[in-house]
């Protein structure tokens, strides 16, 4: 069965980094895209950007250009989140959906970012 | 950027009644190629979205078909028949016809 295992949760400092990873099984990684959502504490769905699993080509929408990077290891049908130099409104959950229509979900990252 | 107005906020409903939620874009989701990128997600407590419809009116592998949506252009509804217990949570609406992507602000389905 189509399955987006995400790895666990991440407390961190601010100005620290944290790569959370999305790894897919139970079809064809490279036939779909990957895109990230995040939500923060009570809050809805943002969309935050989506990558190629093909090419490797990263889209990110404007509120997350910079800090935020996208990446894949394509081999292990994984694909990561990458955000660097953590700040206080970075606590929140981020999910990895599957493709055009975000058909599966992975569980989420709740990522806490404290002093 | 697109904006999706979800109402209401709030929605009581009884056990095995009925329930509509309205999502309106500030502009049409008609795609150049002439599909509408219109979805609908059920967020239960502490889970992750779960697609409920896709495009309109497609409902999901698996998804029962008290659920019904429609619309088109700018205007948008799901229907939820003869609610039951596990249909309670967040529904929000995306549209991903225009970049960026973007979600309604949600609709929270509670017991009346």
């Amino acid at each position: 069965q189509i399955q987006l295992v995400q790895s666990g949760p991440e407390l961190k400092k601010p100005g620290e980094s944290v790569k959370i990873s999305c790894k897919a099984s139970g079809y064809t990684f490279t036939d779909y895209a990957m895109h990230w959502v995040k939500q923060a504490p009570g809050k809805g769905l943002k969309w935050m950007g989506w990558i190629n699993t093909y090419t490797g080509k990263p889209t990110y929408a404007d509120d997350f250009k910079g800090r935020f990077v996208f990446s894949l290891e394509a081999s292990a049908s994984t694909a990561n989140l990458q955000i660097s130099n953590l700040k206080n409104e970075d606590t929140a959950t981020y999910f990895c959906a599957r493709g055009a229509s975000g058909d599966y979900w992975g569980q989420g990252v709740m990522v806490t970012v404290s002093s | 950027d697109v904006v999706m107005t979800q109402t209401p906020v709030s929605l009581p409903v009884s056990l095995g009644g009925q329930a509509s939620i309205s999502c309106r874009s500030s502009q049409s989701l008609v795609h150049s190629n002439g599909n509408t990128y219109l979805h609908w997600y059920l967020q239960k407590p502490g889970q992750s979205p779960q697609l409920l419809i896709y495009r309109v009116s497609n409902r999901f592998s698996g998804v029962p078909d008290r659920f019904s949506g429609s619309g088109s252009g700018t205007d948008f509804t799901l229907k939820i028949s003869r609610v039951e217990p596990e249909d309670l949570g967040d529904y929000y609406c995306l549209q991903s016809t225009h970049f960026p992507w973007t979600f309604g602000g949600g609709t929270k389905l509670e017991l009346k």
